[in-house]
């Protein structure tokens, strides 16, 4: 079955990039998408289609994707960005990467 | 503004079956556009997609789950529901009503499809 991989873990200091990766043998043929958890929340759409921000979304976020790589860049990550951060994306069914647990501090 | 609403028993019995409702406002789930599923989060892990639904009826499931997740949609009342039997402590998790756009029905596993709206999410603990 196909799978999406993140690692578990991304710590960088206020002010720094940080960049979360989502590994898949689907990504090059099909679009991925970005999720923001915060502790005892739903999840919120940061990025879709790849490289899109939906409105409200602040222009730190950006995403982009080459072969079978996916990543999400937070731009100057700022302490109310820590959450988890799951990609997403399909092929006959719905993928959802492990989750990535983004440390700023 | 879209607003969907989880409602059921925050706590289900083993062997048992969970019952939960989503009931959406600002929004019709008669519309063409749109699936709406269901997603869970047991305490501390990921995301677990459980299945999804068209206005039609027509649903799809994660096959690890298919066999006991049932997805139904009463469009008078604009609510979709799901059942899950035999449920075991390994269904103890927070579910998630989630709407699910779909660039490309009925061929759903083309184009951009992904969620945009979320519910808050209820805890469904099973224990005896």
């Amino acid at each position: 079955s196909h799978e999406l991989t993140q690692p578990p873990s991304v710590s960088v200091s206020p002010g720094q990039t940080a960049r979360i990766t989502c590994s898949g043998d689907t990504l090059p043929k099909k679009y991925v998408y970005w999720y923001q958890q915060k502790s005892g929340q739903a999840p919120v759409l940061v990025i879709y289609e790849d490289t899109k921000r939906p409105s409200g979304i602040p222009e730190r976020f950006s995403g982009s994707s080459s072969g079978t790589v996916a990543t999400l860049t937070i731009s100057g990550a700022q302490v109310k960005d820590e959450a988890d951060y799951y990609c997403y994306s399909t092929d006959s069914s719905v993928l959802f990467g492990g989750g990535t647990k983004l440390t700023v501090l | 503004q879209l607003r969907l609403q989880e409602s059921g028993p925050g706590l289900v019995k083993p062997s048992e079956t969970l019952s939960l409702t989503c009931s959406v406002s600002g929004g019709s789930v008669s519309s063409t556009t749109f699936y709406w599923d269901w997603v869970r989060q047991p305490p501390g892990k990921g995301l677990e997609w459980i299945g999804g639904i068209y206005y039609d009826g027509s649903t799809y499931h994660n096959p690890s789950l298919e066999s006991r997740a049932t997805i139904s949609v009463d469009t008078s009342k604009n609510q979709f529901s799901l059942r899950l039997s035999s449920v075991t402590a390994a269904d103890t998790a927070v579910y998630f009503c989630a709407r699910k756009y779909c660039s490309t029905i009925p061929d759903i596993w083309s184009g951009s499809n992904y969620f945009d709206y979320w519910g808050q999410g209820i805890l469904v603990t099973v224990s005896s």
